[in-house]
């Protein structure tokens, strides 16, 4: 299994519900990642978890809170979103040794807030 | 100044011709190096990764890093239609992977 999914594919929520993204991959990789994309622009790194460890915050807003409940696991609470974050969010893991440095990405969760 | 530089086109070829796209970094401690390619609402997929300088070739793609210059590039011979994507440059540093803006490339039949 070489993959990451990603589910829901598309979500849509209002203000002031509580949402949540799952991400999940089998391929033993142990560093895996949240990013943003905004249309036509490249993905934003948001969260780094290494080991089930949360070790990079790029200042993210506090309503998205990430969790890693196990090493094949990856998810994303969502809280009291503004329009704005409106975005694709994409979830990507990486292996160890040399080939490490080749992320895999998921295909996405396409979030609409309204 | 952004620490990886691409220009996003769009860039619109026929089909059959050589497609060259290119990066600028700015942050000499870059040692990895790699291209994505992305379709329209899906999430980036690896297509080459190249570690310091030199080339590196894959069916009808070579990636290119000239370290001097601070270059990366990728070419693609006899493009497809298939071939039609964002193309995205990348480089990491300490657990983060950083991204070109990304160059919009359109291959007409």
């Amino acid at each position: 299994d070489t993959e990451v999914t990603q589910t829901p594919k598309h979500l849509v929520m209002g203000m002031t519900n509580k949402k949540s993204l799952k991400c999940e991959q089998h391929m033993g990789h142990r560093a895996m990642y949240w990013y943003k994309q905004k249309a036509k622009k490249p993905p934003e790194l948001m969260f780094v978890y290494s080991y089930e460890k949360l070790s990079i915050n790029e200042s993210v807003p506090s309503r998205f809170s990430p969790e890693c409940p196990n090493s094949s696991l990856l998810n994303l609470h969502l809280h009291a979103l503004q329009p704005e974050d409106s975005a694709l969010y994409l979830c990507a893991s990486r292996g160890q040794g040399v080939q490490a440095y080749g992320y895999t990405f998921g295909s996405g969760t396409r979030l609409t807030v309204v | 100044q952004k620490e990886v530089e691409q220009d996003p086109g769009p860039l619109s070829v026929p089909e059959g011709a050589i497609v060259s796209l290119n990066c600028t970094y700015s942050n000499s401690a870059f040692q990895y190096f790699m291209w994505y390619r992305q379709y329209s609402r899906k999430g980036p997929e690896l297509l080459m990764y190249t570690y310091s300088s030199g080339n590196k070739e894959d069916g009808r793609f070579t990636a290119q890093v000239d370290k001097s210059s601070k270059y990366i590039s990728l070419f693609i011979r006899d493009s497809q239609p298939s071939d039609s994507a964002t193309y995205l440059c990348a480089s990491y540093n300490t657990d983060k992977l950083i991204f070109g803006t990304g160059t919009r490339l359109q291959v007409f039949p």
